[in-house]
């Protein structure tokens, strides 16, 4: 009963250096989505899934890239990270008209 | 862009208070409204889910109503205790794939 996993919990990052933070839902949902969350912005969308085999740019997609592995796994990738990119990043998954499921987040600090 | 406001921002009350938390939205053509709890630190957890040809949902004492007309929801929370203490967030999915974040309201319920 995981739902939605998210690795790794905590991760700091150089200025420049790449990481890729991984997710996995065990819940058959056919739509993927990152979130990021700031103080005083709250969740931002970066990029989303709708079904296996493609991705959309959010709202703030600038410095980052996706891949939807296979229909349980949506990655995010961060090139050359920077300091805008410190923030909690959030995987959640939903089908059809049912709610979203989110994971428990990602905190990531770039130095 | 759809644009979701939520008042107060935050909110102390004393153990066993009734309290109303605020939604509000500008564009009514949405398919649905998820209420969510964060703890300090923590992922979000979905607390109730109502879709747009429904007037509210009830999940023990928590009630939530929604009127499209008006662009508001609200989130009843009936005998308060410490432990529902959290930031309460609302959130809507319109015409696009991205769910609409509201900022939250932060509540403390002091015993």
């Amino acid at each position: 009963n995981a739902g939605v996993t998210q690795t790794p919990k905590f991760q700091v990052l150089k200025t420049g250096q790449s990481m890729t933070l991984q997710c996995a839902q065990d819940m058959n949902h056919n739509s993927m989505y990152w979130y990021r969350q700031d103080p005083g912005m709250g969740l931002r969308l970066i990029y989303y899934s709708a079904s296996e085999g493609t991705t959309d740019k959010g709202e703030v997609p600038n410095g980052y890239n996706v891949s939807r592995l296979n229909k349980r796994e949506f990655s995010l990738r961060l090139e050359s990270a920077a300091p805008s990119q410190t923030s909690v990043y959030f995987c959640a998954s939903r089908v059809t008209e049912y709610g979203y499921t989110f994971g428990s987040g990602t905190r990531l600090t770039v130095v | 862009k759809q644009e979701v406001t939520q008042i107060p921002a935050a909110l102390s009350v004393p153990e066993g208070e009734n309290l109303v938390l605020n939604c509000s939205f500008t564009d009514s053509a949405i398919y649905n409204l998820q209420w969510f709890r964060q703890d300090p630190g923590k992922g979000l957890t979905s607390l109730l889910l109502i879709q747009s040809s429904q007037r509210e949902q009830t999940s023990g004492r928590l009630n939530a109503s929604l009127d499209k007309s008006s662009g508001r929801s609200t989130l009843y929370i009936a005998a308060s205790q410490p432990g529902d203490s959290a930031t309460y967030l609302c959130a809507l999915r319109d015409s696009g794939y991205a769910l609409n974040f509201g900022k939250g309201t932060s509540l403390l319920v002091t015993p």
